[in-house]
């Protein structure tokens, strides 16, 4: 079982509000990631990092910034929350290189309502 | 680039029945390859994956075959239970940048 967690696992906020989404995994992973999921359910990566205060944007464009400051820890923040933010967040580690095959290990994530 | 092409759902299907979800990819290397499963309300969890040609992976009775020939890693159940009822990914992993591509996802469901 993958030790990664996130909180709040559910936020509704009205717009403008700044909100921080967390990500925290004990298993000492190099590697960490976010995705963001639309109602389609596909997956878009918005932002990953590979390691401490390495931080590089993902494929898809988001008003989001992420920050990584310490190795298990890998939070999102939202300066203003409009709207078209809405959507599920996923955040995702893997293994540092030596034993990596690519496998990602998710948490739970975190859905955000901007009203 | 990478790309993976997974087959459009929604999937409906009964009790007991075979399953059997499509995914064919696109990658300049040697990729490993996953299937990931994500229930309702809940992230994304690792189904089972291969990391080289011709290896199958297998969890939960779910099968699928590293296809090198045919760019293919299909999803297979034989008999499906309500339980399976999900979003099924497909997944590509290159390992020189360490970012998964996914397929859309193909939801499942099971009826009894």
């Amino acid at each position: 079982e993958a030790d990664i967690y996130q909180t709040p696992r559910y936020l509704v906020i009205g717009t403008g509000k700044k909100i921080t989404l967390e990500c925290s995994q004990t298993m000492g992973h190099d590697k960490m990631y976010w995705y963001q999921q639309d109602p389609g359910m596909e997956l878009h990566l918005i932002h990953y990092s590979y390691g401490v205060n390495s931080t590089e944007k993902g494929d898809l464009s988001s008003e989001s910034t992420v920050s990584r400051i310490r190795t298990e820890h890998f939070p999102l923040t939202l300066e203003s929350a409009r709207p078209s933010h809405t959507s599920q967040y996923l955040c995702a580690s893997s293994e540092s290189t030596g034993g990596n095959t690519g496998e990602l290990f998710f948490g739970e994530g975190s859905r955000l309502t901007v009203l | 680039g990478n790309s993976v092409t997974q087959m459009e759902g929604p999937v409906t299907l009964s009790e007991e029945a075979f399953l059997t979800i499509n995914c064919t990819y696109t990658a300049t290397g040697y990729p490993s390859l996953f299937w990931y499963v994500q229930y309702p309300g809940e992230g994304l969890q690792l189904l089972l994956k291969a990391t080289k040609a011709d290896d199958k992976g297998s969890n939960k009775g779910f099968e699928a075959t590293y296809r090198k020939e045919t760019t293919s890693f299909h999803l297979e159940k034989g008999s499906v239970q309500v339980s399976d009822s999900a979003v099924y990914f497909c997944a590509l992993s290159d390992l020189d940048d360490y970012k998964l591509s996914f397929g859309a996802g193909t939801t499942v469901t099971v009826r009894a």
